[in-house]
């Protein structure tokens, strides 16, 4: 099947750091990816969605400026979270849509645990 | 609003029972279903994806779609305490975003 990677899968720092995490597809080309956010016991939230060459849509809610999402090619996306703090700590996942398939099927990487002290 | 609406949970079931999962949508627009397993601390897994009425089989899982009752389940034969996690519903209109359901938790004693 196919296989989404994350980078780091978890990382430390002190607040007013900023963090950026990978997004890879393996073994397909994505035209979009998708970053969500989950905090303890809740849903995935969706943040944003990456078109490869464009800029990203932000959901309602999400800080632009400080969640920084760039999709360059069509294996790679990348969230920057600028300025950190500890209400950032959460764990963020990245999923992507094989561009190659008919359906609508997201495969998901296997999330980055955020923590800022 | 689109809306998933999934029970929370948790559904107890014994080891070797059949688990059912069920799943409702709002939104008659929807064209694709998904069911993602994630375990807890980790992120979701694919289990089963489902396009049109009926049901659809793959190993111990069975889907089942009905698009008239805005209905979606899953199925899961002889479970086992490895199925324990919580089992996300999805739903998407033809190149939008996914609406997951809150998730349903899963406990499946030995």
């Amino acid at each position: 099947g196919a296989v989404v990677s994350q980078h780091p899968s978890r990382v430390i720092c002190k607040s007013g750091t900023s963090v950026k995490i990978e997004c890879r597809s393996l073994d397909f080309q994505a035209t979009t990816m998708f970053w969500y956010r989950q905090f303890p016991k809740q849903s995935l939230m969706l943040m944003a969605t990456s078109n490869e060459g464009s800029k990203a849509t932000y959901e309602q809610g999400v800080e632009k400026d400080k969640f920084l999402i760039n999709h360059a090619s069509l294996t790679l996306s990348t969230l920057t979270v600028t300025s950190a703090h500890p209400e950032d700590s959460s764990f963020y996942i990245c999923s992507a849509r094989d561009s190659s398939e008919r359906t609508d099927t997201q495969y998901f990487g296997p999330g980055t645990r955020l923590t800022v002290l | 609003q689109k809306e998933v609406e999934q029970n929370s949970g948790p559904l107890s079931v014994p080891e070797g029972a059949i688990a059912s999962l069920n799943c409702t949508y709002s939104d008659r627009g929807s064209q694709s279903f998904f069911w993602y397993r994630q375990y807890s601390g980790k992120s979701p897994e694919l289990i089963m994806s489902i396009y049109s009425n009926g049901d659809k089989e793959d190993g111990r899982f069975t889907a089942q779609l009905n698009k008239a009752s805005q209905y979606v389940s899953l199925l899961i034969r002889d479970s086992q305490p490895s199925d324990s996690a919580t089992y996300l519903c999805a739903v998407i209109e033809r190149y939008s975003t996914l609406t997951f359901g809150k998730g349903t938790m899963l406990l499946v004693s030995p």
